[in-house]
């Protein structure tokens, strides 16, 4: 059975930084595409970035230059980097395996305000 | 980029009753379409993909069709268990954008 377990959310100020971890169990991170999704509170779903099984990286415009994706094989883990934080950035973080998105996680919450 | 408008936004029908969502796409996108369904409070699922493959495990009222920039979702017959927000998806290249959801609800 696949499972995806993010952590990391929580409060953070404008202008900080958190990193949110996806931990994968049943399921190769590393061998498959990955992504980020994310939904404000009561609104649609988003969808923030991607890397590609090839190691490629994609970014909405939304948060280009401040979030990175990255994974680490060893540990069947994905990452999300998130800095220079916004309100806008508030929402539940979704990660999710295969494209189209098959596998998702439970979510992270992550409320940017000061 | 591509954007992925989704109509109607939200809409309300009786039990039994055949429910249809669009989703247009800017540009074409060949059949490269998912839907989802989010139920209030839960993950989204995967519905269907390749624009009209139903994921494993959905049931058969579920239909998807369309290819190029045109595509729709049909619940043939509606069933209480499918309220739910709908979303389209493109995946032939990122962004990955999503529909803005279509909210369906009973009557």
């Amino acid at each position: 059975e696949v499972q995806l377990v993010e952590s990391g959310g929580g409060l953070v100020q404008p202008g900080g930084s958190l990193r949110l971890s996806c931990a994968a169990s049943g399921f190769t991170v590393g061998s498959n595409y990955m992504n980020w999704v994310r939904q404000a509170p009561g609104k649609g779903l988003e969808w923030v970035s991607v890397i590609y099984s090839g190691g490629s990286t994609y970014y909405a415009d939304s948060v280009k230059g401040r979030f990175a994706i990255s994974r680490d094989k060893s540990k069947n883990t994905l990452y999300l980097q998130m800095n220079s934080l916004r309100p806008e950035d508030t929402a539940v973080y979704y990660c999710g395996g295969l494209n189209p998105q098959q596998y998702w996680g439970q979510g992270t919450l992550v409320t940017v305000s000061s | 980029d591509i954007q992925m408008p989704q109509s109607p936004s939200s809409l309300s029908a009786s039990v039994g009753d055949r429910v249809t969502i669009t989703c247009r796409a800017s540009q074409g996108i060949s059949n490269h379409l998912a839907w989802y369904q989010q139920k209030p409070g839960k993950v989204p699922k995967l519905l269907i993909y390749a624009a009209s493959t139903l994921q494993s495990g959905v049931p058969s009222r579920f239909s998807g069709s369309g290819s190029g920039t045109d595509f729709t979702l049909t619940i043939s017959s509606l069933q209480p268990e499918d309220v739910a927000t709908y979303y389209c998806q493109k995946y032939n290249s990122a962004p990955l954008t999503f529909g803005g959801g279509t909210k369906v609800e009973i009557k």
